[in-house]
């Protein structure tokens, strides 16, 4: 089945202890971007990635990394976590020149 | 700066009822998609529309792009309609990078 496949799904964690959240795609593409939910915000784009070794910021970089060492994987890295982290993470994809984005299931993270 | 806003915020309606959901944008844009988040957090595509109207099934949309708003249209309501409805964007000068709206949070009553 085609699909983003984000881990943890839920996570609690304190602050300034370093996370990484996985995204995994098995569509082949080229594009992969990674959204933080908030109430009343909508969702932000944090990075996105046009292809391996391709990164850009998004709209709301700050206290986030992000890697793209394969063409299947783009994990998003808190190296210190802080309380207004805590969020719904959302990691999507896409094929190169195409419209519609395909979202894994979210990631909740509570940072105390 | 790009705005997409997205109205009403809530809306409450009884099973059966007809709603339309807008979303003004406030530049041109090479695309626009309709998604529903479900009360699990699951974000689903409804359409691909940066013009025109498509349907599918009870729900609907619009979108006239020299005017900068698009509308999803729900018939009949369900309880499983329920949810939040976001309309996200991408404007041309902006690479391609989808903007979303608040949303619109559904609630349909049995």
């Amino acid at each position: 089945e085609a699909q983003v496949t984000q881990n943890p799904r839920y996570l609690i964690t304190v602050t300034g202890k370093k996370l990484t959240v996985t995204c995994s795609q098995n569509m082949n593409h080229e594009y992969m971007s990674w959204y933080r939910q908030d109430p009343g915000l909508g969702l932000r784009q944090i990075y996105y990635s046009m292809n391996v070794e391709v990164t850009d910021k998004g709209d709301v970089p700050e206290g986030y990394k992000v890697s793209r060492k394969e063409k299947r994987n783009f994990p998003l890295i808190l190296e210190s976590p802080s309380p207004n982290q805590t969020s719904l993470y959302f990691c999507a994809s896409r094929k190169s020149g195409a419209n519609v984005l395909t979202f894994g299931a979210g990631s909740r993270l509570t940072v105390l | 700066g790009i705005q997409v806003e997205q109205s009403p915020p809530d809306l409450i309606l009884q099973e059966g009822a007809n709603s339309t959901l807008r979303c003004n944008f406030s530049d041109s844009v090479n695309n626009l998609q309709w998604f529903h988040q479900n009360p699990w957090g699951q974000l689903i595509n409804l359409f691909y529309i940066p013009s025109g109207t498509k349907q599918n099934g009870r729900l609907s949309a619009t979108t006239v792009a020299t005017e900068r708003y698009s509308l999803l249209y729900i018939s009949s309501s369900q309880t499983t309609d329920s949810g939040v409805y976001f309309c996200a964007v991408a404007f041309y000068n902006q690479g391609g990078k989808l903007i979303f709206g608040q949303g619109t949070e559904l609630s349909v009553k049995p």
